[in-house]
């Protein structure tokens, strides 16, 4: 089971808009709307961002959204701030009781 | 979000086995699949698989069957993850994940990991 690719890093000044791509296989990403999302800022443990490609859990600002079209996934942070610059993690099912991960995208908030 | 308590870091030498354990509130874990996640230094985030709090099923990534084991003690409501044969290349922060027990509705399945411990460091080295 190879990871999800995703672009290794990507900056943005604040208030404008970036877009995380997370491509995988008809296997994973392309084959289920379960595609989740974490962010990760140093030092810290992972926390939910996004589930099912494109929901938000409570306390998780509107400025982060998610879509989905064939393989790739893609996560938006409208509106950068300061608070943002984290390690981006996309997950997806990939049947079989089984997930993957992709490989992270580090947003710098320039 | 739930709290998840995770065991003390260890450094171990290559052949060594490890051992972390993740503990939820009682209440929580028979709810709960928890998965195991590595992250080696610099790296992406790894699925080793998951255990259930429920009835003890469990799921591995093929790279880690045959040399992973988890087995959960209900009575305390911790999970517990042994990988043996180690190398430097198992040197990772090692995180337990909780999600609910998977269920299905309307066309959609409850895939995501809400809950995160804060993470085992494992160092193997000589």
């Amino acid at each position: 089971q190879s990871a999800l690719t995703q672009p290794r890093s990507l900056s943005g000044s604040p208030g404008q808009s970036v877009t995380i791509s997370c491509t995988g296989t008809s296997g994973d990403v392309g084959g289920y709307n379960y595609v989740s999302w974490y962010q990760q800022r140093p030092g810290q443990a992972p926390q939910l961002l996004l589930y099912d490609v494109s929901k938000r859990p409570s306390g998780i600002p509107d400025r982060f959204s998610g879509s989905k079209s064939g393989i790739t996934a893609s996560l938006t942070i409208s509106g950068l701030q300061a608070e943002d610059e984290a390690n981006y993690f996309c997950c997806s099912y990939a049947g079989g009781y089984t997930y993957v991960f992709g490989v992270g995208t580090v947003v710098t908030v320039l | 979000q739930v709290q998840l308590v995770q065991s003390a870091a260890e450094v171990l030498k290559p052949g060594a086995s490890m051992r972390v354990s993740c503990r939820a509130p009682g209440d929580i874990f028979s709810d709960s699949e928890i998965a195991w996640v590595r992250q080696a230094p610099g790296q992406g985030l790894e699925w080793m698989g998951w255990i259930s709090g429920y009835n003890g099923n469990r799921k591995f990534a093929q790279k880690f069957q045959g040399r992973v084991t988890m087995t959960t003690d209900t009575s305390t409501g911790t999970a517990y993850m042994e990988m043996r044969s180690l190398t430097s290349d198992d040197t990772a922060l090692y995180y337990c994940a909780r999600k609910e027990l998977r269920y299905c509705a309307g066309g959609s399945c409850n895939d995501w990991f809400d809950s995160w411990g804060p993470g085992t460091q494992v160092t193997v080295s000589s």
